[in-house]
């Protein structure tokens, strides 16, 4: 197991236009989280599941925003009628339980919206 | 105010000073992460702590829980050793997911 992969690592999309960023976590991490990270900032919580159930979403997580785990495996976070504002890095990160357990990060998606 | 506050935001040290960052958080937690985060995103943690001190080579990292407070110190520090310091806490109640600080910014210059 490689740890946690996001794909794409970088991503140009014009302002409007719909982006789809994927998450594969540790195989037997059963939490995921996506997290949004803008420059000189830490990480902003989004959403995360426990297995396929989407436990919590984020205020910021505005009706544009989408996240699934269908499987309870990777995880997909889709961006409709992308705006300049949206403009960040993604991060991805699992773990195995909640709690006090060790955490596992992507190394991201960098969104840029022009 | 936000839960997890670092200070400083920004620290540049010499080659072989000793460095201390620190973070304060206002919430009841039940683990308290310190994560690295190197230019181009990465993150990869190097402590998750609930009470006392844990060292691991130049770092070690502090807790009190009771003035709900955690440093982390960088010993003989060197120019690889230049990064984002984050601290993210897990809440005993409501969010599981890490809240996070804003970060500290380090430049240990050779």
């Amino acid at each position: 197991d490689t740890g946690v992969s996001q794909n794409p690592r970088h991503k140009i999309t014009k302002r409007g236009q719909n982006v789809t960023f994927r998450c594969d976590p540790i195989s037997e991490h059963n939490r995921l989280y996506w997290y949004r990270q803008t420059l000189g900032q830490g990480p902003e919580f989004l959403t995360y599941f426990q297995n396929e159930a989407q436990l919590e979403k984020s205020r910021l997580l505005s009706d544009r925003f989408s996240a699934e785990r269908p499987k309870g495996s990777f995880s997909t976070l889709e961006i409709q009628r992308t705006e300049q504002g949206d403009s960040a890095m993604y991060l991805c990160a699992s773990s195995l339980g909640g709690g006090p357990y060790g955490y596992t990060f992507g190394s991201g998606t960098r969104l840029t919206v022009v | 105010k936000n839960e997890v506050e670092q200070s400083p935001q920004n620290l540049t040290a010499q080659e072989g000073e000793f460095i201390t960052i620190n973070c304060s958080y206002s919430v009841g937690i039940s683990a308290l992460h310190w994560l690295q985060q190197h230019p181009g995103g990465g993150i990869v943690s190097l402590f998750m702590l609930s009470s006392g001190k844990k060292k691991h080579g130049r770092l070690i990292a502090t807790i009190n829980i009771q003035e709900k407070h955690s440093s982390l110190h960088i010993t003989a520090s060197h120019p690889r050793d230049s990064a984002v310091y984050i601290c993210a806490v897990i809440r005993v109640t409501g969010r599981r997911a890490l809240t996070f600080g804003s970060g500290t910014r380090l430049q240990v210059q050779p």
